[in-house]
């Protein structure tokens, strides 16, 4: 089975924090994903990354940037944290870019900025 | 724009009473459909996914859709609900020529009641 693992569950950081969020897949997917979770929004796509190093903007990329240095990495992080980026932020894999491969899902991550 | 509506935010059943969860989607092309669901506390699994052929697709966990082209709809039904089934359902879309992007609902929340 694929895992895809984030390494922290709840986190809580100050404003104007940087703020790293890990994710880690262990199945050699290509392509890695960063959503934002919110209530009433359902799922909102931050960036995804194709390849290593490889990376484009999603729907809600303002704030945030991130780095895949290696395959199984992906790394989402807030410059400078604010309280509008209090959320459930989920990352997910896939094999490749066809519809036929499915997302897979971490647990999320729960981030509040205080 | 491609979006796709979730227009129940809470559906509340009785256990065993069966289940229609609605989904709308509005897309040019041919859609690629997907249910996702997410139990408390974790990640997003993938029920059921609608490519082409027959219009009634079988999922995982005794979930079944039915794409109705004409309706531009991809409802997803259960003919007995369990308590285990208590969780948040998603529909999604795929963009083809996109780089394995999918365009999620804002999700119904399912409760199931004794």
């Amino acid at each position: 089975d694929v895992k895809v693992t984030q390494s922290s569950r709840y986190l809580v950081k100050r404003t104007g924090e940087k703020v790293f969020l890990e994710c880690v897949q262990d199945m050699d997917h290509e392509n890695m994903f960063w959503y934002r979770q919110d209530p009433g929004l359902g799922l909102r796509l931050i960036y995804f990354s194709y390849d290593v190093k490889m990376k484009e903007k999603g729907d809600i990329p303002e704030g945030y940037s991130v780095s895949r240095e290696k395959k199984e990495r992906f790394s989402l992080i807030l410059e400078s944290a604010s309280t509008n980026q209090t959320s459930m932020y989920l990352c997910a894999s896939s094999q490749d870019s066809s519809y036929n491969s499915p997302l897979h899902f971490g647990n999320g991550t729960r981030l509040t900025v205080t | 724009a491609q979006s796709v509506t979730q227009p129940d935010i809470h559906i509340t059943v009785s256990e065993g009473a069966s289940l229609e969860l609605r989904c709308n989607y509005s897309y040019g092309a041919t859609p690629y459909l997907f249910w996702y669901v997410q139990s408390p506390g974790q990640g997003l699994q993938l029920l059921l996914k609608y490519f082409s052929g027959d219009t009634l697709v079988q999922g995982i966990k005794g979930f079944e859709a039915e794409f109705k082209r004409s309706q531009s709809s991809f409802n997803l039904r259960k003919p007995s609900v369990h308590w285990s089934d208590a969780a948040e359902y998603f529909c999604a879309v795929h963009l083809t020529g996109a780089t394995n992007k999918l365009i999620f609902g804002t999700g119904t929340l399912l409760a199931v009641q004794p």
